[in-house]
């Protein structure tokens, strides 16, 4: 059974940075793409950044695109978002998710860690 | 940049049918993979149909998947419909230039 648990989320200054982490547990990390998705309170998903099996393929989504940085350790089954110049619109939810299949969708999910941005 | 539109809420009562719509703003919808999300309340998402109509082991057959070229839309079609059903529910595709678009949601409510 795939795992994933994120952490690092917490209260971010609007232009801080935070860093979320993903470990993940139950597979083998390194044959997969991974993913984050947040969710803003009371709104619907959105993606944010999604990496390659081996990290050389890294795709953003318009709103986070040149702030935040995606990466991953396969000897550590660990997956990153480093997050810059923090918006209160980046306030949400973040998921990690495992990318499957020839759809490339998201397979499983960890419960998700909470960023606050406000100062 | 394409949207996938769905409608934000729909009801029916136990034990009936009901379909949730998303529509393809441009573009074929049969041209990339569609996938459903089930989401229920204060839970992480999980997935009910990938690749239009395939369902994950341990989803019910009460769960189907469908595209419709003609309206350019995916439908989600929930059967038997129990209390547990009850959850916001995401469509999801993606092309060339948009990676992977998620619809706004539809919250369905067994009344």
């Amino acid at each position: 059974e795939m795992q994933l648990l994120e952490s690092g989320g917490g209260l971010g200054q609007p232009g801080g940075s935070l860093r979320l982490s993903c470990a993940a547990a139950g597979f083998t990390f390194s044959r997969y793409g991974m993913s984050w998705v947040r969710q803003a309170p009371g709104k619907g998903l959105e993606w944010v950044s999604s990496i390659s099996p081996s990290g050389a393929g890294r795709f953003y989504g318009d709103s986070v695109q040149g702030r935040f940085t995606i990466s991953r350790d396969n000897s550590k089954n660990t997956l990153s978002l480093q997050m810059v110049s923090l918006r209160a619109e980046d306030t949400a939810v973040y998921y990690c998710a495992v990318l499957v299949g020839p759809a490339q969708y998201f397979d499983s999910w960890g419960h998700g860690t909470l960023v606050t941005v406000s100062s | 940049n394409f949207m996938l539109t769905q409608p934000h809420s729909v009801s029916e009562s136990p034990g009936k049918t009901v379909t949730i719509s998303c529509t393809r703003s441009s573009g074929s919808i049969a041209s990339n993979y569609v996938q459903w999300y089930q989401q229920r309340p204060g839970s992480s998402p999980t997935t009910v149909i990938y690749e239009d109509n395939q369902r994950p082991s341990g989803v019910p057959d009460r769960f189907s998947g469908s595209i419709d070229s003609s309206s350019n839309s995916a439908s989600l079609t929930i059967s038997g419909l129990k209390t547990e059903d009850e959850a916001d529910y995401y469509c999801q595709s993606y092309d060339t230039n948009n990676p992977w678009v998620f619809g706004g949601g539809t919250k369905l409510t067994v009344l």
